[in-house]
């Protein structure tokens, strides 16, 4: 079955630094890439997703890269605040109505 | 549109007894996912409802987990007996059946098994 493995576990950034955070995914078939915010005792939303016949997609500071041939994905955040201190979760669905396959997230910190 | 709504909100139970999760899905929404998060893992598929029908419950880890959806509305997802490698977060997704692929999550149950 499908497999995301997600780096780094931690991250720390000086406010107004990028980050990024890299996945890569075993099963060719996936399809559809998500990436989920998850914050302190709150529930993961979805801040951003990318299908694969798509290299690339931006909204405002984050935008998410795509590398089917090397089967991985990368969340760029850009001119980082505070309020992007979160885990963040990379998944993969292989189509349809399956199932996502999460990586083990990120816990992302800005220090102001 | 309200979303994705589950209860309660955190559950302490001693082994051995029984807990029930409810999820109410996103109106509309004929997918519905069970998922978990145990302490420091990754968020893992436990099973999915297709409207009142299981699609996929690949992910139970054993027969102490009951699933059901009833009338294809909200769902329980049943632990007896509850052991204590079941503590962690239980959420709940939602989707439409044609598409798009876009998941949305409820807050969670945290359950606690002492």
């Amino acid at each position: 079955g499908e497999n995301v493995e997600q780096h780094p576990s931690t991250l720390s950034v000086q406010e107004g630094d990028s980050a990024v955070i890299k996945c890569t995914y075993s099963d060719s078939a996936s399809n559809y890439f998500p990436w989920y915010k998850q914050e302190l005792g709150k529930r993961p939303q979805l801040i951003i997703d990318i299908r694969s016949n798509v290299g690339e997609k931006k909204d405002q500071r984050i935008a998410v890269t795509l590398n089917k041939t090397a089967k991985h994905f990368s969340l760029h955040i850009t001119e980082t605040q505070p309020e992007d201190s979160a885990v963040y979760f990379c998944a993969a669905l292989l189509g349809g109505n399956t199932p996502l396959v999460f990586g083990k997230g990120t816990r992302l910190s800005v220090i102001a | 549109e309200a979303g994705v709504t589950q209860f309660p909100s955190h559950s302490v139970i001693e082994k051995g007894q029984t807990v029930t999760l409810r999820c109410d899905p996103i109106s509309g929404h004929d997918n519905l996912y069970w998922y978990r998060r145990v302490m420091g893992k990754e968020i893992k598929f436990l099973l999915h409802f297709v409207k009142e029908s299981k699609q996929d419950e690949s992910g139970m880890p054993n027969n102490r987990f009951l699933a059901e959806r009833t009338g294809g509305t909200y769902s329980t997802l049943k632990v007896q007996p509850a052991e204590l490698e079941d503590s962690g977060v239980y959420f709940c997704a939602s989707s439409l059946r044609d598409g798009p692929y876009e998941q949305y999550f409820g807050p969670g149950t945290r359950l606690t098994v002492t």
